[in-house]
């Protein structure tokens, strides 16, 4: 079985300020996919960035960007420059390429971001 | 497009009661979920299908069913609600076997079970 875990409940950061959320997991699936989703309060879940373990190189989606450790099976989340728009639930997933695409999810880490 | 619709938004029941939430997406995605929602334990997996006229379970499945009779509809049924099926319920969808197998997810459905 998979597990993804989340050790961080809740973080808070100023604006403009770089932020890094925590997540590891453990799969015997040599090939799988990572992926963070974040839910502002809104509740609609939005893909915020997806890595592929058979990549080294970390993926990027503007201010968001991965540290993927595979030996250590980490997968952060760094955000930088926060924004107010920033202020979610963010929750790690993942799938391991074997289970037709089910995600297990981490259990989130609520994130403010002050003014 | 509107992707991924669900119903009702939010719902307050009677325990014992039954109750069927609705999902259809308009995406043509072979593989469809249900998830729910609890504080402190993310998003857990109680349904899925891979195409229609399958389905599989979840992580946590007791007390729910669902059917698939075609590539639009998965609907999720309580037979008799429960305090403990409090919570909110996402539906997703994916194209299994694309690059990423991302999920798309819909606005979610907040129940109560009274």
């Amino acid at each position: 079985a998979q597990t993804v875990t989340q050790s961080q409940p809740e973080m808070s950061v100023q604006e403009a300020e770089t932020v890094t959320l925590s997540c590891t997991y453990d799969t015997s699936e040599s090939n799988y996919y990572l992926f963070w989703y974040k839910q502002p309060p809104s509740r609609q879940m939005i893909l915020v960035i997806r890595q592929e373990a058979y990549k080294q190189q970390n993926a990027t989606e503007n201010r968001f960007s991965v540290n993927f450790q595979k030996a250590a099976k980490s997968f952060s989340l760094k955000i930088s420059d926060s924004q107010l728009g920033d202020t979610a639930m963010y929750f790690c997933a993942l799938n391991d390429g074997t289970s037709y695409g089910k995600l297990t999810f981490g259990q989130g880490t609520i994130l403010t971001v002050h003014p | 497009t509107a992707g991924i619709t669900q119903a009702p938004t939010s719902q307050i029941l009677a325990a014992g009661r039954s109750m069927t939430l609705r999902c259809t997406q308009d995406m043509r995605h072979n593989a469809m979920y249900w998830y729910r929602q609890d504080l402190g334990l993310g998003l857990r997996l109680i349904h899925y299908s891979n195409t229609a006229g399958t389905t599989g379970k979840g992580e946590v499945p007791d007390g729910y069913s669902v059917s698939r009779a075609n590539t639009d509809d998965f609907p999720l049924t309580l037979a008799s609600a429960v305090p403990s099926q409090t919570s909110v319920y996402f539906c997703a969808s994916s194209e299994v076997g694309g690059t990423y197998n991302e999920q798309f997810f819909g606005p979610g459905t907040r129940l109560t079970v009274l």
